[in-house]
């Protein structure tokens, strides 16, 4: 089974200033994709960024970029010029993708890491 | 126009009752999703369905019980409620051969009291 593990439990970051959010993972699959997700305190679930792990390119949106690293394991996310909005709950979450697999489909979360960002 | 809409949001009942939470997305998705987010922040899936069919159904209390009607459609109905069923419960789906990432209902707060 795949296990998420985000080892920061909290983080913070200056307005303006770069942040960085960790996250490994443990799989023996070799093609599943990698995602990143914002939960503010309305609760809401917000897609941030997606990597598909066959892609050695770093995926990149505005703002948010990942430094994706496959044979260590490693997806982090990094957030250029924090803004007030960014405040929010971040998880690593894996899918699998192994057609044969009971688990294909499945979202698995680490446990999270809560940004804080100072004015 | 709400992608995945669940009712309620907000649900407060008392042990031993029964209640059920509705799910509907209108994205033309052909599969959807259950997980559970306890007071810890932890997200955990409970089901999956795909066109209707159970696909995953995790290690969780035959209290619950999911039902797809269609596939635009997946709710959950829970039985016997107990005070550690309390956590929010979010509905989700997404395409099942392109593997974009879910598409999130925006929860539904059970307090079981």
């Amino acid at each position: 089974a795949q296990t998420v593990t985000q080892s920061q439990p909290e983080m913070s970051v200056q307005e303006a200033e770069t942040v960085t959010l960790s996250c490994t993972y443990d799989t023996s699959e070799s093609d599943y994709y990698l995602f990143w997700y914002k939960q503010p305190p309305s609760r809401q679930m917000i897609l941030v960024i997606r990597q598909e792990a066959y892609k050695q390119q770093n995926a990149t949106e505005n703002r948010f970029s990942v430094n994706f690293q496959k044979a260590a394991k490693s997806f982090s996310l990094k957030i250029s010029d924090s803004q007030l909005g960014d405040a929010a709950m971040y998880f690593c979450a894996y899918r699998s993708i192994n057609a044969g697999g009971t688990s294909y489909g499945k979202l698995t979360f680490g446990q999270g890491t809560i940004l804080t960002v100072h004015p | 126009d709400t992608a995945v809409s669940q009712t309620p949001k907000y649900l407060v009942t008392q042990m031993g009752n029964d209640k059920s939470i509705k799910c509907e997305q209108n994205l033309g998705h052909d599969t959807m999703y259950w997980y559970k987010q306890d007071s810890k922040k932890f997200l955990k899936i409970m089901f999956s369905y795909n066109n209707k069919e159970l696909i995953i159904n995790e290690t969780v209390p035959n209290r619950f019980s999911p039902k797809s009607p269609d596939k635009a459609h997946l709710n959950l109905h829970i039985n016997s409620l107990e005070l550690g069923d309390s956590a929010v419960y979010f509905c989700a789906s997404s395409p099942w051969t392109r593997n974009y990432g879910y598409t999130f209902g925006s929860g539904t707060r059970l307090t079981v009291v």
